[in-house]
């Protein structure tokens, strides 16, 4: 799987949008851009997942750049709860998947 | 359904006793993952299922780790003469066969002291 790059920590105000960006300069055509955020002491949550156009669910909107080098994760209105550590992965679905995450972007969010 | 279920949730043990952790993951999902999470680290991939099959293990996983799946249903991983650098949260998730997400517990917590 390709290696993402992502900021080792970010913050924002409640209520304002978090932009969380990732680099994955390396992807493979058919590798899926993934998003998880883990809250402390508990096990990581899905977020969204994207291939090659831009995704929106309740939680989060995923945006990928044409080339798909990259991609940035929104948050329209960021609340407290919001504050974690996000991992972009980018991921194959293949009979031998597994996720690989990095140490992802510690986002904090301030009232 | 409530999600995958971890137990213990705490797991305090001297250092050369074996632990047993145990997986319970959402009931229609065939495949099943152990991944190990250190401080200030990302999950680290162990081992996944497809149904009772073990399909995958990682280098991490020594010979003093072994994980079952029996009937493809709930999942053990056990530690045999567990170290201190064993000490970790240990993370299962599960996913139907054709998932676009992994549904993960909240883990157990492993203190080896």
């Amino acid at each position: 799987d390709a290696k993402t790059t992502q900021p080792t920590s970010m913050d924002c105000a409640e209520g304002r949008a978090a932009n969380l960006p990732c680099n994955h300069s390396t992807i493979s055509g058919n590798e899926y851009v993934y998003w998880y955020r883990q809250i402390h002491s508990q096990g990581p949550q899905y977020i969204i997942h994207g291939l090659k156009n831009n995704e929106t669910n309740e939680m989060a909107s995923l945006i990928i750049t044409e080339d798909r080098k990259s991609s940035t994760l929104i948050l329209p209105h960021a609340t407290l709860r919001d504050t974690a550590v996000y991992y972009c992965i980018a991921f194959k679905k293949s009979s031998g998947d597994k996720l690989t995450f990095g140490t992802g972007t510690r986002l904090a969010v301030r009232p | 359904d409530t999600g995958v279920s971890q137990n213990p949730r705490h797991k305090i043990t001297k250092r050369g006793q074996n632990v047993t952790f145990r997986c319970d993951p959402i009931s229609e999902h065939n495949r099943l993952y152990w991944y190990r999470q250190t401080l200030g680290q990302g999950p680290e991939f162990l081992t996944y299922f497809q149904n009772e099959a073990q399909l995958e293990k990682s280098r991490l996983l020594s010979d003093r780790f072994s994980a079952e799946r029996p009937k493809g249903s709930f999942s053990t991983l056990e530690i045999q003469r567990t170290e201190q650098g064993d000490s970790a949260m240990y993370l299962c998730a599960s996913s139907p066969l054709e998932g676009s997400g992994y549904t993960f517990g909240s883990g157990t917590r492993l203190t080896v002291v």
